[in-house]
Parts: C-alpha cells; sequence; structure tokens
C-alpha cells in the first residue's frame, strides 16, 4: 500500500530552527508538495520539490531524496504564526495525491 | 479574482437527508476535486474532474455524487447523509489535468446527526 509517514506532533520555540520530516512508500514517484494549514483554515501551498537537493525559499526550505523517500521542511526563524499543521503529500504514478496526516507545529514564546 | 469559493460554511444535516456542497473557481483551472479530512488523517479524495464533462472517483467515493457541467463549477452531492460523513470538506482546483498546485476553498464543517 501507499504511505506517507509524518510526525504528529513537534513543539519549538520562537526564534529557533525546527526541521519536520515526512517518509513515503509510493507506488511511483512525480514529485512531493509541503502545505501549510492554521487551525480552521484551508491548506495553502508551501513548496514543490521533483528533483534531489534542497530547495529555498525566504525563511522555508525543502529537501527531498528520492532514493531514501524521505523530505524534510525547515523552518528557520520560527514566528509565532507559523504555529500551524504542514502536510507532506506525494503524487504517485496516477498523477494522484497521497496526503499524510500532517504535522502540528506548536511555537512557544 | 476569487480564487475558489465554498459553499455552505457550515452545515448540519440528519440522518438520510441530502444535500448539495458548491464549488467554483474562477482561474479557469482543468483539474477540481474533492476532499474530506478527518482527524488524525490525511486528506481523502472523494471526486475529481479533469475537465468539463469528465468526472472521475477518488478513494472514498461511495455516498457522494459529482458533475461538471462547466469549467467553473464542480458541486459534491450528499445522497442520503449518514454520521459517517460528519468531516470537513474542501474543494480544489489546479492548473492543467493533473493534481499539481492546488488551490482550496475554505471548507465546509459537516456534522450529520
Amino acid at each position: 500500500g501507499q504511505n506517507i509517514d509524518q510526525p504528529t506532533e513537534m513543539t519549538a520555540t520562537e526564534g529557533a530552527i525546527v526541521q519536520i520530516n515526512c517518509t513515503y512508500q509510493t507506488s511511483g514517484f512525480n514529485g512531493l508538495f509541503w502545505y501549510q494549514q492554521h487551525a480552521g483554515e484551508a491548506p495553502t501551498f508551501l513548496s514543490y520539490n521533483v528533483l534531489d537537493g534542497l530547495e529555498e525559499k525566504g525563511r522555508f526550505s525543502s529537501f527531498l531524496s528520492r532514493s531514501k523517500g524521505y523530505s524534510y521542511l525547515l523552518l528557520k526563524e520560527l514566528q509565532m504564526k507559523d504555529s500551524a499543521s504542514y502536510l507532506c503529500a506525494v503524487v504517485d504514478s496516477n498523477y494522484q495525491l497521497i496526503w499524510g496526516a500532517g504535522t502540528k507545529l506548536i511555537i512557544k514564546p | 479574482n476569487a480564487g475558489v469559493t465554498q459553499t455552505p460554511k457550515f452545515q448540519v444535516l440528519k440522518t438520510g437527508q441530502s444535500m448539495t456542497l458548491q464549488c467554483a473557481q474562477d482561474m479557469n483551472h482543468e483539474y477540481m476535486s474533492w476532499y474530506r479530512q478527518d482527524p488524525g488523517m490525511g486528506l481523502r479524495l472523494i471526486h475529481y474532474s479533469v475537465g468539463a464533462g469528465i468526472t472521475d472517483q477518488g478513494e472514498v467515493p461511495n455516498g457522494y455524487n459529482v458533475s461538471r457541467s462547466t469549467t467553473e463549477d464542480f458541486p459534491l452531492r450528499l445522497l442520503s447523509a449518514a454520521p459517517s460523513q460528519t468531516s470537513v470538506y474542501f474543494c480544489a482546483s489546479s492548473y492543467g489535468s493533473e493534481a499539481k498546485k492546488l488551490f482550496f476553498g475554505s471548507g465546509t464543517q459537516l456534522s450529520v446527526l
């Protein structure tokens, strides 16, 4: 079967750095997305990786290793507004999205 | 440019009732989809469409119907609501015929009593 694993919850301190991991086992691979979802709101796009390596976008970076079935989202200089759930999703061989259950990130002052 | 507009925001139904969740997008996206989100689970695809007149089933289609008569609209119909359909529903669209970068509607919190 297809599986996406993420930690359920993480806690970090304002101003610090946090890394949210995502491992996947899917039938084929055509890219990996990270979305941010604030409580009670819709998911919004953060990043997309299809090739191995690190993609940096401001305070957020996303890394992909296809051989290891692994990605991480790195958030720097954490702000209180970064408190949200972070969803990892993989595009499978049928170009459908397979979603992880999400990681709830709690930022403490 | 409103993006993806989804209504209603909240809905309470009794078991056996039917209703339609509305979804419209003004970005000329070919791909539209409906997801449900339940606690502790990833988003699950209910139905999707790759263009007007074309619909297909996702992971959890039972109890739901869709139609795509225009590029803009993609309503989701609950035929006979059941408590197991209590969930948060999201409509999402993307450019092209595949699930690429998705733009989500604001969601519908549905409770079936």
